[in-house]
């Protein structure tokens, strides 16, 4: 069974860094793009940006370029979104999701991670 | 990158058909067929309900259809049911070789 398994639920104060991860299993795990989205308290789907596993191409979303870093560690399947330094704004819950090289449409999802930041 | 527009909301009595709109531009849904329609429901991860414009996964009811004319992706479900309330999101590629999602329809049945 293909699916993404991410990590649990953080707590954090402002100024804090944080990586969340999301591990791939039943696929190859470098053949498939691994994509960010965030959804803040309440709101919308927005896309963060995407990696390739297999050469570590990453895209970001304008809005989250600089923001946060995308990552993968291809030995244990696992991708990684990163901050070096919260803000109360990051309070969102993130998934991850993905696609086939060559596809533009993403399954399945990860159940996602619910990020709160407060001092 | 601006969020692709959905209306706020939808709403439709059980039986009935909805359909949700999503206006773009000429940079990502009028220029790729490569919008997809995701389903939320409270507190879950999205799933996908239809990939390249039109097509349905396996699994996902007949009643779900899409389509595309210019700028603007529709997603239809007809014979409305009650586990079809939720939150619908539309996604598309766009020309800066990213993705962005629209602003999100509530769907209610009456």
């Amino acid at each position: 069974e293909v699916q993404l398994v991410q990590s649990g639920a953080e707590v954090k104060k402002p100024g804090e860094s944080l990586k969340i991860s999301c591990k791939g299993s039943g696929y190859s795990f470098t053949s498939y793009w691994i994509g960010w989205v965030r959804q803040m308290p309440g709101k919308g789907l927005e896309w963060m940006g995407i990696i390739f596993p297999g050469d570590s191409n990453t895209k970001y979303n304008p809005s989250f370029q600089g923001q946060v870093t995308i990552s993968v560690d291809k030995s244990i399947s696992t991708a990684y979104l990163q901050w070096s330094s919260l803000k109360a704004s990051d309070t969102a819950i993130y998934y991850c999701t993905m696609a086939a090289d060559g596809i533009f449409w993403f399954d399945p999802w990860g159940q996602g991670t619910l990020v709160t930041v407060s001092s | 990158q601006s969020a692709l527009t959905q209306p706020a909301s939808v709403s439709g009595s059980p039986g009935q058909s909805i359909t949700i709109s999503c206006t773009g531009t000429s940079s990502d849904v009028g220029g790729y067929n490569y919008v997809s329609w995701y389903q939320q429901h409270p507190g879950k991860a999205p799933k996908l309900m239809i990939y390249d414009v039109s097509n349905r996964p396996s699994g996902v009811s007949n009643r779900f259809s899409a389509s595309k004319s210019g700028n603007t992706a529709s997603l239809t479900i007809s014979g409305l049911q009650a586990e079809d309330e939720a939150d619908y999101y539309c996604n598309s590629y766009t020309s800066s070789t990213t993705y962005v999602f629209g602003t999100g329809t509530k769907v209610t049945v009456l």
